[in-house]
């Protein structure tokens, strides 16, 4: 079945304390990316990645790390974390290569409480 | 950010109902798409649409490309339960490879 997979789904931390949320799809997709989802503020682009050693930041990627060493995973690092990372937070992957990546397809989201 | 003005932020409507939507943007978009979000889960695409006047259905959702390349409107005829949740409109930019989302409008159906 073809998805995206988002670990963990759910993850209560402590200020400071690093953490990573995997992020793997099965179709091939060359285009992956973060969001975050914050009530009243819609989906946000955290960082981006149109290939393999590709990424790039989206609008908000501060606080934020990603890598893309291999073409299925695309994890979401948090190397100190605040309250305000405090998030619902999706994966997304696409197929369609090049300008612009158009439909995307989205994990199950990751639910993130930082205290 | 680029910024995508989605209306109505909510609506109640009887089951039966038709429902119609909106999102405009500050600049021009290449690419307007529609998602809908149901509770627990992440958003779904509904429609895509590529190019400026485009009109496209999907069953009882359809959707149009704004001529102006600024704007795009979802409609949902006879609404039913299921049709409740988080619809969002998305667009790319001209020459950007971000997919910018709008603040969704959440929508509920009273039986």
């Amino acid at each position: 079945e073809a998805q995206v997979t988002q670990n963990p789904r759910y993850l209560i931390t402590v200020t400071g304390k690093k953490l990573t949320v995997t992020c793997s799809q099965n179709m091939n997709h060359e285009y992956m990316s973060w969001y975050r989802q914050d009530p009243g503020l819609g989906l946000r682009q955290i960082y981006y990645s149109m290939n393999v050693e590709v990424t790039d930041k989206g609008d908000v990627p501060e606080g934020y790390k990603v890598s893309r060493k291999e073409k299925r995973n695309f994890p979401l690092i948090l190397e100190s974390p605040s309250p305000n990372q405090t998030s619902l937070y999706f994966c997304a992957s696409s197929l369609r290569p090049g300008l612009p990546p158009g439909e995307l397809f989205f994990g199950e989201g990751s639910r993130l409480t930082v205290l | 950010g680029q910024q995508l003005n989605q209306s109505p932020q909510s609506m109640f409507i009887q089951e039966g109902e038709d429902v119609s939507m909106n999102c405009t943007s500050s600049s021009i978009f290449n690419t307007w798409l529609w998602y809908k979000q149901d509770p627990g889960e992440g958003p779904v695409l509904l429609i895509a649409l590529y190019k400026a006047g485009e009109l496209t259905s999907n069953g009882r959702l359809t959707a149009q490309f704004g001529i102006t390349r600024k704007d795009s409107f979802l409609n949902i005829s006879a609404s039913i339960p299921s049709d409740v949740g988080i619809y969002f409109c998305a667009g790319h930019p001209t020459n950007r490879n971000n997919l910018f989302f709008g603040t969704g409008t959440r929508l509920t159906v009273i039986p």
